[in-house]
């Protein structure tokens, strides 16, 4: 069974530009969360999203945004980027009924 | 102040030693927790889950929770060198709730 995938491993951008990351959840999982690495503080949760519906949302402001599919498929959006938007952003499925997530590789962002 | 603290290390041990990593949490609310494992450049990966205070064992691994004093352990016994990665504590309030509460992490090398 395939893990969760996310796409693209790595990108850099320059301050005021925009990006979308890309997560496919393992098979079967309907709920789709984000969270950002810094070396500071740790993993953050962002938001999650369980049939195509935001159901959580951690203290990040409105820049940070996303959506879910109907394949359950999510993309995460960051506009206007800042310096201090550089991280990993991970990924993490679950079935959206338990707190067992798995989680991807990782997208690591780098803010110029 | 952070929710859950973690010691960020690095903490370095011979190989076969017992490793004890730690966190200590704020919120009373906190029901169930999880212990990952991140190796360099990949995501982290579901340890240990634990729901409320006890211990809980998985061959090598040792979970150990006390509520009473909001404090979490994972012990590592006969550390070996595939174990060096950095270990992170987990914590959510229900059952269900996807957003997790991470500590910042601690970097564990086991030395030959």
């Amino acid at each position: 069974k395939a893990g969760v995938t996310q796409t693209p491993r790595y990108l850099i951008k320059t301050r005021g530009q925009q990006v979308t990351l890309s997560c496919s959840p393992i098979s079967g999982h309907r709920s789709v969360s984000w969270y950002q690495q810094t070396p500071g503080q740790g993993l953050q949760f962002l938001f999650e999203y369980f049939s195509e519906t935001q159901r959580n949302k951690g203290n990040f402001p409105g820049r940070f945004s996303g959506r879910q599919f109907s394949n359950s498929r999510s993309e995460m959006n960051v506009s206007t980027l800042e310096l201090g938007d550089s991280a990993l952003y991970l990924c993490a499925s679950s079935w959206g009924s338990q707190n067992i997530q798995y989680f991807g590789a990782g997208t690591r962002l780098s803010v110029l | 102040q952070k929710e859950v603290e973690q010691d960020p290390g690095p903490l370095s041990v011979p190989e076969g030693a017992i490793v004890s990593l730690n966190c200590t949490y704020s919120n009373s609310a906190f029901q169930y927790f999880m212990w990952y494992r991140q190796y360099s450049r990949k995501g982290p990966e579901l340890l240990m889950y634990t729901y409320s205070s006890g211990n809980k064992e998985d061959g090598r691994f040792t979970a150990q929770v006390d509520k009473s004093s909001k404090y979490i352990s994972l012990f590592i016994r006969d550390s070996q060198p595939s174990d060096s990665a950095t270990y992170l504590c987990a914590m959510s309030d229900r059952f269900g709730n996807e957003k997790l509460t991470f500590g910042t992490g601690t970097r564990l090398t086991i030395i030959p």
